[in-house]
């Protein structure tokens, strides 16, 4: 199975709003609203900001959103703040009962 | 408070077989429908989903890595474990154990260990 596909960076002074993009197939993302967002800081383990598409875990800020159309996912931050900066992975459930991450896209706070 | 603890050999030798397992405290791993995951990422890299597995036995595995991997749950010792044969240098990685935030579901990690290293070498 393929990865999902996220840009490989997007950046945003403090303030803005960004969004992330990411893009599958009919067998995975737009298949499902099984789609989850993770931060990951260096050195750290992946934290679980965004579940089944939009569904925010508790103790989530609500700076933090997901939608869906189609194929592809979108993470957006609002507000963007210093300590959003960290790499950010996108999963989809897939039409083959596996999981699939996507290739990671790393925020910069400009 | 649900944690999870992997364990295991921080270096395994080429050709041979890769054993960690994940320690389940504050919570009973069979106590509900929630699945249970392994992770890794190798240094420098994104995340690559393993497999998964509920309590009753029932497992799911990546396509590229199935024919090498087994993930296995022992409910008494409330630990569910990966092992991963023929590893190669590719197969070095950080491994984390984790587990969804809802349950019936193998996707949306939220509870994850702080991983482990293991590096492929002689």
């Amino acid at each position: 199975q393929s990865a999902l596909t996220q840009p490989a960076s997007v950046s945003g002074s403090p303030g803005q709003s960004i969004t992330i993009s990411c893009t599958g197939t009919s067998s995975d993302v737009g298949g499902y609203n099984y789609v989850s967002w993770y931060q990951q800081h260096p050195g750290k383990a992946p934290k679980l900001m965004i579940y089944e598409v939009s569904n925010r875990p508790s103790g989530v800020s609500n700076r933090f959103s997901g939608s869906k159309s189609g194929n592809m996912a979108s993470l957006t931050i609002s507000g963007l703040q210093a300590e959003d900066e960290a790499d950010y992975y996108c999963s989809s459930y897939t039409s083959s009962n596996t999981q699939v991450f996507g290739s990671g896209t790393k925020v910069t706070v400009l | 408070q649900l944690l999870l603890q992997e364990s295991g050999p921080g270096l395994v030798k080429p050709s041979e077989t890769l054993s960690l397992t994940c320690t389940v405290s504050g919570g009973s791993i069979s106590s509900s429908s929630y699945s249970w995951g392994w992770i890794r990422q190798p240094p420098g890299k994104g995340l690559e989903w393993i497999g998964s597995i509920y309590y009753s036995g029932s497992t799911y595995y990546n396509p590229s890595l199935k024919s090498r991997v087994s993930i296995s749950v022992d409910t008494s010792k409330n630990q569910f474990s990966l092992k991963l044969s023929s590893v190669t240098a590719a197969d070095t990685a950080v491994y984390y154990c984790a587990r969804p935030a809802t349950t019936g579901v193998i996707d949306g990690f939220t509870t994850w260990g702080q991983g482990t290293m293991v590096t492929v070498s002689s």
